[in-house]
């Protein structure tokens, strides 16, 4: 078992549309949760951190942690043209590991 | 602040030979890890460097290594290419190794292309 799974996409939705990316991971150790965003031809940047179970809102963005069920979302409300690109989830922990990522695209 | 630089952005090599990859932090970040990226497997960890000294390393062969400078610049090489080395590889800076809480902050890459 893949120590992290990730939801591959591609995952097209219309504008304004609810977006929800995810990932399970099975190493009951990890302890903080990142989600980065990586546009075309750029290096990853951080999106949202927590590290504790429940939801973390930042504007359209909500990052949900289940640490009793090992798995971790992202949901991003009124999307919009800009959200376009590929979103991983991390797990902060001493192997710095990512999920393999999500690409998502959003139509106007 | 300037950001994390990775030199050069693209480079096309053949099998068998070496490549060495640069990459400068964020100035007084002292920690730069290195990760492959390949549509197939994604964001692989490589290897992070502190202070000059390796802190951790992915599972990868031993063709990978790394190494980092007192300035904390780092270089990256791998040595007999294989095809299957063709990725985006990343460089990312944080001001500490730590317990993987930190942000870390990547350059753009280099892409790797190996014929």
């Amino acid at each position: 078992q893949k120590e992290v799974e990730q939801d591959p996409g591609p995952l097209s939705v219309p504008e304004g549309a609810i977006v929800s990316l995810n990932c399970t991971y099975s190493n009951s150790a990890f302890q903080y949760f990142m989600w980065y965003r990586q546009y075309s031809r750029k290096g990853p940047e951080l999106l949202m951190y927590t590290y504790s179970s429940g939801n973390k809102e930042d504007g359209r963005f909500t990052a949900q942690v289940d640490k009793s069920s090992k798995y971790i979302s992202l949901f991003i409300r009124d999307s919009q043209p800009s959200d376009s690109a590929t979103y991983l989830c991390y797990f902060g922990n001493e192997k710095l590991t990512f999920g393999t990522g999500t690409r998502l695209t959003i139509i106007p | 602040k300037a950001g994390v630089t990775q030199t050069p952005r693209y480079l096309i090599k053949t099998r068998g030979q070496q490549v060495t990859l640069s990459c400068s932090p964020i100035s007084g970040h002292r920690s730069v890890s290195w990760y492959q990226q390949t549509p197939g497997q994604g964001l692989q960890f490589l290897f992070e460097y502190f202070s000059e000294t390796q802190r951790n390393k992915g599972n990868f062969p031993g063709r990978f290594s790394g190494r980092q400078f007192s300035n904390s610049r780092s270089e990256m090489n791998v040595s007999t290419l294989e095809l299957g080395d063709s990725a985006l590889y990343l460089c990312a800076s944080k001001s500490s190794p730590g317990t993987g809480k930190e942000t870390q902050y990547f350059g753009p890459g280099t892409r790797l292309l190996v014929l």
